[in-house]
């Protein structure tokens, strides 16, 4: 099993800041790796698909960079509506999701 | 858009058999080459993958669930479904469909259509 481990857990930061998460595989996963947003009540959305391509519709402020077994999702300046958890998810072998990071207003 | 929306029983009584199904909106996408997929959320945790079946019916399921978990497609009806054997109370989840679009050209390109999920609680 391809374990992902995010962190930070929690990212306290202000509207206009800049967000950095990271996704770390137990072992590379090359760029089979997705970056979802969930709200509260809502299903996740694909936010990033093969590690650094944003979906059609999603604002260029969030971009995904790695490959191999260290990614980052980057929102370069926060608005209001991007406070939200934040899962990655791996393809190589089976399916399997990191443990989300929660980015929280400060 | 291809819309997604999951169907089942609320409860399920611990040790029976959890089913739902998964209605698409189109008939055609379901034969296309694409993963329909099942992951929960159990309260409060992260996103687990419990399985996913191909438009050609070939299944892949998660090991921690293989023995307990089937999924099944039928076009006809324009849905999938999902069976969970034995159940337990950590079974109580939040269940989502989702359709993955699988790799081609050396991408990947994610789970791009959810359905709003459906709540299942196991027990007595």
């Amino acid at each position: 099993e391809i374990v992902l481990t995010q962190s930070p857990a929690t990212l306290s930061l202000s509207p206009g800041e800049r967000a950095t998460l990271s996704c770390r595989a137990s072992q590379s996963v090359g760029t089979s790796l997705a970056w979802y947003q969930q709200k509260p009540g809502q299903a996740p959305r694909l936010l990033i698909y093969n590690a650094s391509n944003r979906v059609h519709g999603v604002p260029v402020r969030f971009s995904g960079s790695g490959s191999g077994t260290d990614f980052t999702l980057t929102i370069s300046s926060l608005e209001p509506e991007d406070f939200a958890v934040y899962f990655c998810q791996q393809r190589s072998d089976w399916v399997t999701f990191g443990g989300g990071t929660k980015v929280e207003i400060k | 858009q291809v819309q997604l929306q999951e169907s089942g029983p609320g409860l399920v009584r611990p040790s029976e058999t959890l089913s739902l199904t998964c209605s698409v909106s189109s008939r055609s996408v379901l034969s296309a080459d694409y993963y329909w997929s099942w992951i929960r959320q159990a309260p409060g945790r992260g996103l687990e993958w419990v399985g996913y079946i191909h438009n050609t019916g070939n299944t892949k399921y998660n090991p921690s669930l293989k023995r307990r978990v089937s999924i099944s497609l039928d076009t006809s009806k324009s849905q999938y479904s999902l069976r969970l054997t034995s159940v337990t109370g950590a079974d109580t989840a939040l269940y989502y469909c989702a359709r993955d679009l699988g790799s081609g050209g050396g991408y990947y390109y994610g789970l791009d259509v959810w359905g709003q999920g459906t709540t299942v609680i196991v027990s007595s």
